[in-house]
């Protein structure tokens, strides 16, 4: 049973285009939300997190949104680059190991 | 800069081997993790220690062991490699009880078993 599902599996935008990365949780004992990016080649490396207890959350051009309510958390980048073009993976972690379960991920391509 | 190293970017081995993969990270950091990530199936955890000589398995650890003699290095045993074993496998390294902080990963190993 996925813990964390995340959508879609791949996206194609235009630059300057805002792709929307959709991440949906059960356990509700998350409380640690981070996204990470991973380029061709190399290892994840985080992005950008968020705790429960905010809604929003930026930095630079990439934003998450939180819903409690709804278990749903989502990434938005803003001005989509050409060098934005790379895997996104959601997590979601839980106090005390706090290791978080991750998504399955989405390929962004973003053209020119 | 801070570095988790895998010590190959790529490996072919035989069915029935027993494989060593090496990670070795600079940050005296206490926890160490190895993840296999296939496509459509994201990252998936097969073994994490806490600090040296410590060990608990994660979601995927059959056919896996794992040694941590010394805090900077991790090391996954494939006792018997087969083919469903080929895979791309990420090391990644976290200071204790610092959740803010996440993972730094490896650049990968990408294990090919034939």
């Amino acid at each position: 049973q996925q813990q964390v599902k995340q959508s879609p599996q791949s996206l194609i935008v235009q630059k300057g285009g805002i792709p929307i990365i959709n991440c949906a949780y059960e356990n509700t004992a998350f409380d640690y939300f981070p996204w990470y990016q991973q380029f061709p080649g190399k290892g994840p490396a985080l992005l950008i997190a968020i705790r429960p207890d905010v809604s929003e959350k930026k930095e630079g051009r990439f934003t998450i949104s939180f819903n409690k309510s709804a278990k749903q958390f989502s990434l938005h980048i803003m001005d989509s680059q050409p060098g934005d073009s790379a895997t996104y993976f959601c997590a979601a972690a839980a106090g005390g190991s706090y290791i978080p379960t991750f998504g399955r991920g989405t390929s962004l391509i973003v053209h020119p | 800069d801070v570095k988790v190293t895998q010590s190959s970017r790529y490996l072919v081995k035989r069915t029935g081997e027993k494989v060593f993969l090496e990670c070795v990270q600079d940050m005296d950091h206490e926890n160490m993790f190895w993840y296999r990530q296939d496509p459509g199936l994201g990252l998936r955890l097969i073994y994490f220690s806490y600090d040296v000589k410590m060990k608990e398995k994660g979601d995927i650890p059959e056919g896996y062991s794992v040694s941590r003699e010394k805090k900077e290095r991790f090391s996954l045993i494939l006792e018997s490699a087969s083919t469903n074993q080929t895979s791309m496998y990420l090391c990644a390294s976290r200071r204790q009880g610092v959740r803010d902080y996440g993972y730094t990963f490896g650049s990968g190993t990408r294990l090919t078993v034939v």
